[in-house]
């Protein structure tokens, strides 16, 4: 098993491009979720899923979009990037919502 | 909606010093759970505590739910600088029925001087 893939693993993006980070899992988890990493602020909830088709919203969604056509890929959209979200990214898979695998994680930097 | 407060938010200990972080919540928690991150790595899952007054170890580590449920902390014994990281305590959402939806504390910057 790969585990929880996210790719790419460093970004560049101007203010205003979008873009999508992509993550994959190969343990048929059902629940999946996005957070962010910033100095000082732990890890806060972006967006979450409890199965294909299914999400919500964490505590900060703003500026984000998600799917989840299946169970295996949960997809960050980045609407218009900004500096405030400037960033490390983290995709997290469970089998049951309570104990996550994270991936490798990706450092997204706006300018 | 939910809040963990995790303290402290750094701690410098010499190697052979023991080391505590704690975590508190306004509101009773169906569980909590311990995640450990080395420097530019990401959280890996220690441990998961669910019933009032839980104590577990795992070799050096001793995880401790409270009665209430409303806090919980993490003691390494005789700190080595394999321990060196930041140190995270996670809860479901309010009343523990959002499944996925977990809050994570601030996290414990954890030093260990050799």
């Amino acid at each position: 098993n790969a585990g929880v893939t996210q790719t790419p693993k460093f970004q560049v993006l101007k203010t205003g491009q979008s873009m999508t980070l992509q993550c994959a899992q190969d343990m048929n988890h059902e629940y999946m979720s996005w957070y962010r990493q910033d100095p000082g602020m732990g890890l806060r909830l972006i967006h979450y899923s409890v199965g294909a088709g299914i999400t919500d919203q964490g505590e900060v969604p703003n500026g984000y979009n998600v799917s989840r056509s299946t169970t295996e890929d949960f997809p960050l959209r980045l609407l218009s990037a900004a500096p405030s979200q400037t960033s490390v990214y983290f995709c997290a898979s469970s089998p049951t919502g309570l104990d996550y695998t994270f991936g490798s994680g990706t450092r997204l930097t706006v300018v | 909606g939910q809040q963990v407060m995790q303290i402290p938010q750094y701690q410098h200990v010499q190697e052979g010093e023991d080391f505590t972080t704690y975590c508190n919540s306004s509101t009773t928690l169906s569980n909590i759970q311990w995640y450990k991150q080395r420097p530019g790595g990401h959280p890996v899952f220690l441990i998961q505590l669910v019933k009032s007054g839980e104590v577990k170890k795992q070799k050096r580590l001793t995880f401790q739910f409270g009665e209430a449920k409303k806090n919980s902390s993490l003691h390494i014994t005789a700190t080595q600088t394999t321990d060196v990281g930041t140190y995270f305590c996670a809860a479901l959402g309010a009343g523990g029925t959002s499944y996925g939806k977990l809050t994570f504390g601030q996290g414990t910057i954890l030093t260990v001087h050799p």
